[in-house]
C-alpha cells in the first residue's frame, strides 16, 4: 500500500496545549498534504510540503517532513476546543500511480478540552 | 469564490436499490475526484477526470459504480445495485490541475439498509 499512516490514532489535549501528529508512507513523493475534517463535514485542506522541502508554517501549524525516514509530522501550537476534528495526511507518490492522485492514510482524531 | 456543491447530503436507500449523487466543481476546475470514506477510514480514491475523460477508475468497482462528467464540469456517480457494505460518505473534490490542492465538498452520507 502507497497509504500514510497517522500516529496516534486518538490524541486529547486540554486547550493550550501543543498537539503533534505523524505521519509515515512507504513510497517516494512529489509532496505531502495534511488535511482536517470536522465531523460529518468534508475535508479541508490546511498545508502542502514539497519534497524537496524540510518545514512549512502557516499560523499556528507547523509541518515537517524527512524524506530519508518517509515520515511527516504536523505540530498545532496553543491549541483551541475548534481544532477538534480528524487530520489526515495524504500523499502522492512519483512512480506507478496516476499523476494528482492522493493517498490517506486513517487519521488521527484529536480532542481539544476546553 | 463558490465550493464544492454535493447533493444530496443523506441518503437511505434498502439494497438492491440504486441511488446517484452529484457533484458540481469549483468552476474552472479542470480535475474533479470521487472519494468513498467508511467510517473510520480515510478517504479512497474511486475515480479521477481530467475534463470529462477518466484518468483513474482502478478502484471502481465497474460491475455496480459508473461515473460520468457532462461538458467537463458537473459529475454524477451511481450505485446500481447497492450493496450493504456501500454504507459511507462519498465525497467529491476538485482542483486546478492534476497536482495541486483538492477542494473538498460536504459529501453525501449513504446508509444502505
Amino acid at each position: 500500500s502507497q497509504q500514510g499512516e497517522e500516529d496516534p490514532q486518538a490524541l486529547s489535549i486540554q486547550e493550550g496545549e501543543n498537539a503533534t501528529m505523524n505521519c509515515s508512507y512507504k513510497t517516494s513523493i512529489n509532496n505531502l498534504q495534511w488535511y482536517r475534517q470536522n465531523s460529518g463535514r468534508g475535508l479541508v485542506h490546511l498545508i502542502l510540503i514539497r519534497s524537496n522541502e524540510r518545514e512549512k508554517h502557516s499560523g499556528r501549524l507547523r509541518v515537517t517532513l524527512d524524506t530519508s525516514k518517509k515520515s511527516s509530522s504536523l505540530l498545532i501550537t496553543a491549541s483551541r476546543a475548534a481544532d477538534t476534528a480528524s487530520y489526515f495526511c495524504a500523499t502522492d507518490a512519483i512512480r506507478g500511480s496516476t499523476l494528482g492522485r492522493l493517498y490517506f492514510g486513517r487519521g488521527t482524531q484529536l480532542t481539544v478540552w476546553p | 469564490e463558490a465550493g464544492v456543491a454535493q447533493s444530496p447530503r443523506y441518503k437511505i436507500i434498502e439494497k438492491r436499490q440504486s441511488v446517484a449523487f452529484w457533484c458540481n466543481p469549483i468552476s474552472g476546475h479542470a480535475t474533479l475526484y470521487w472519494y468513498q470514506q467508511i467510517l473510520g477510514q480515510g478517504p479512497k480514491l474511486l475515480i479521477q477526470f481530467q475534463n470529462n475523460g477518466v484518468v483513474d477508475d482502478s478502484q471502481l468497482p465497474k460491475d455496480r459504480f459508473s461515473a460520468e462528467r457532462l461538458k467537463g464540469v458537473d459529475s454524477t456517480l451511481k450505485i446500481q445495485p447497492a450493496k450493504l457494505e456501500d454504507s459511507a460518505v462519498y465525497l467529491c473534490a476538485s482542483s486546478p490541475g492534476d497536482t495541486d490542492t483538492q477542494y473538498f465538498g460536504p459529501g453525501t452520507r449513504l446508509t444502505v439498509l
